[in-house]
């Protein structure tokens, strides 16, 4: 899986609590995104980051944040969970020039 | 909303068949790439088409791509049971680094 692990795999949390999702590649790509995956909507881009420190916003972006302070790393933040943001969370990277993407294992997320 | 939207939602056919998905996009594309998904697995880049090529093979995959009618189509030739999964496009909008707009899926199932 292009040595990219996701953590955690699996969790469950109640509405209004913090929850934090890590990526950590050992590819030294530039480019890490964060997408969601649900039932009858494919995978949907939430953030991304194009180098340390510098991120943007994908299509479904509220109620996140993500922050890089180093190139391996790319985490995830619900400040506040919510059930809609009940999904399968993919963090996915790519390297400068290269227009293709690998994707980690994913995490399944359960807020209840 | 979703650049590119897969059809058939859902195909099922016998081992040593043909598949074909397709793939409709809205707007003018950098190039357009296929994605594999095993159950509960992360995605895998299958292969990916620039838009200025009509036809690209990798093994048993066939793409077409006509941005007069802004569609793609995949074929996977002689299929396996192992070829069921999740197939996906996704369409990029720019040469290099690009974030990729992925449609729905197709799920396709080879029985034996």
């Amino acid at each position: 899986d292009a040595g990219i692990t996701q953590s955690p795999r699996h969790k469950v949390t109640e509405t209004g609590t913090p929850v934090t999702l890590r990526c950590h590649q050992t590819e030294n790509h530039r480019y890490m995104y964060w997408y969601r995956q649900d039932p009858g909507h494919g995978l949907r881009l939430i953030h991304y980051s194009y180098g340390v420190k510098d991120t943007d916003k994908g299509e479904v972006s509220d109620g996140y944040s993500v922050s890089r302070s180093k190139t391996e790393d790319f985490l995830l933040t619900l400040e506040s969970a919510t059930s809609s943001q009940t999904s399968v969370y993919f963090c996915a990277i790519s390297g400068d020039y290269e227009e293709t993407q690998y994707f980690g294992p994913g995490t399944r997320l359960l807020v209840l | 909303s979703q650049q590119g939207e897969e059809d058939p939602q859902a195909l099922s056919i016998q081992e040593g068949e043909n598949a074909t998905m397709n793939c409709s996009y809205k707007t003018s594309i950098n190039n357009l790439q296929w994605y594999r998904q095993n159950s509960g697995r992360g995605l895998v880049h299958l292969i990916l088409i620039r838009s200025n090529e009509r036809e690209k093979h990798s093994g048993r995959l066939r793409v077409t791509l006509d941005t007069s009618k802004k569609s793609s189509s995949l074929l996977i030739t002689a299929s396996r049971a192992a070829d069921t999964a999740s197939y996906f496009c996704a369409t990029a909008f720019d040469s290099g680094y690009s974030t990729l707009t992925f449609g729905k899926g197709t799920m396709l199932l080879v029985s034996p």
